[in-house]
């Protein structure tokens, strides 16, 4: 099975600054027919179900505000928010969709400081 | 609109069943593949199984193998789970999702189906 271990489990950044997650697969989800990374990135905010932000590691989902961005390959991923807004306090996960099990990452909480 | 809903959840005894349903409308539900995903109350995601566009494949999670069932009626658009043996630790939402194709993702996503395991 591929563990995804995300950092920090948490953190607190200002309103207009740069969120920062990092998220590390215990194998490559590199599919190399493709060359595309399966990894994803999901929202969820208090009461919510998850929100599907990011797919192949660095494509946003139609609709998703471009502050968001999403970088890496192989076994090591970031997801940035630039210009952090308020609605942005919410849990983010990270997901490998290259084999089953499609395991998550824990969560990191992200809040206001 | 593309959407999901869940219906079937609630409170059963440890050692009980229970089914939860998927209605999906809004897309082509017969090209899809689908998942279900929960989480416990207060923690994270944990995906629990999958079934191929025409049923012909299912993968499950270690801790649902041999209790859980998915399956899916394509003519009436629904998914469903079938949970039998449940135990208190099987306590969570229950999430309906769509796969949307290789690495692409789960979306959309259900509101959720509440299943409470306890005596």
């Amino acid at each position: 099975d591929i563990v995804m271990t995300q950092s920090p489990d948490s953190l607190a950044v200002s309103l207009g600054e740069r969120a920062t997650i990092n998220c590390k697969s215990s194998q490559s989800v590199l599919y190399s027919s493709s060359n595309k990374n399966h990894l994803s990135w999901y929202q969820q905010r208090p009461g919510q179900p998850p929100k599907l932000l990011i797919y192949w590691a660095s494509t946003r989902e139609s609709g998703v505000p471009d502050r968001f961005s999403g970088s890496g390959s192989g076994t090591d991923f970031t997801l940035t928010i630039s210009g952090l807004q308020a609605e942005d306090v919410a849990v983010y996960y990270c997901q490998q969709c290259y084999s089953p099990p499609y395991n998550f990452g824990q969560g990191t909480k992200l809040e206001i400081k | 609109e593309v959407q999901l809903v869940e219906s079937g959840g609630g409170l059963v005894q440890p050692g009980g069943s229970l089914r939860l349903s998927c209605t999906a409308s809004g897309f082509t539900f017969t090209t899809y593949g689908m998942h279900w995903v929960r989480q416990a109350p207060g923690r994270g995601l944990v995906w629990v199984s999958y079934i191929n566009f025409d049923g012909s494949d299912t993968r499950y999670t270690d801790s649902v193998k041999g209790r859980f069932t998915i399956s899916r009626d394509n003519a009436k658009n629904t998914l469903y789970l079938q949970m039998n043996s449940l135990r208190v630790e099987d306590t969570a939402v229950y999430y309906c999702v769509r796969g949307r194709g290789p690495g692409m993702g789960f979306d959309p996503w259900g509101q959720g189906a509440l299943v409470t395991v306890s005596s």
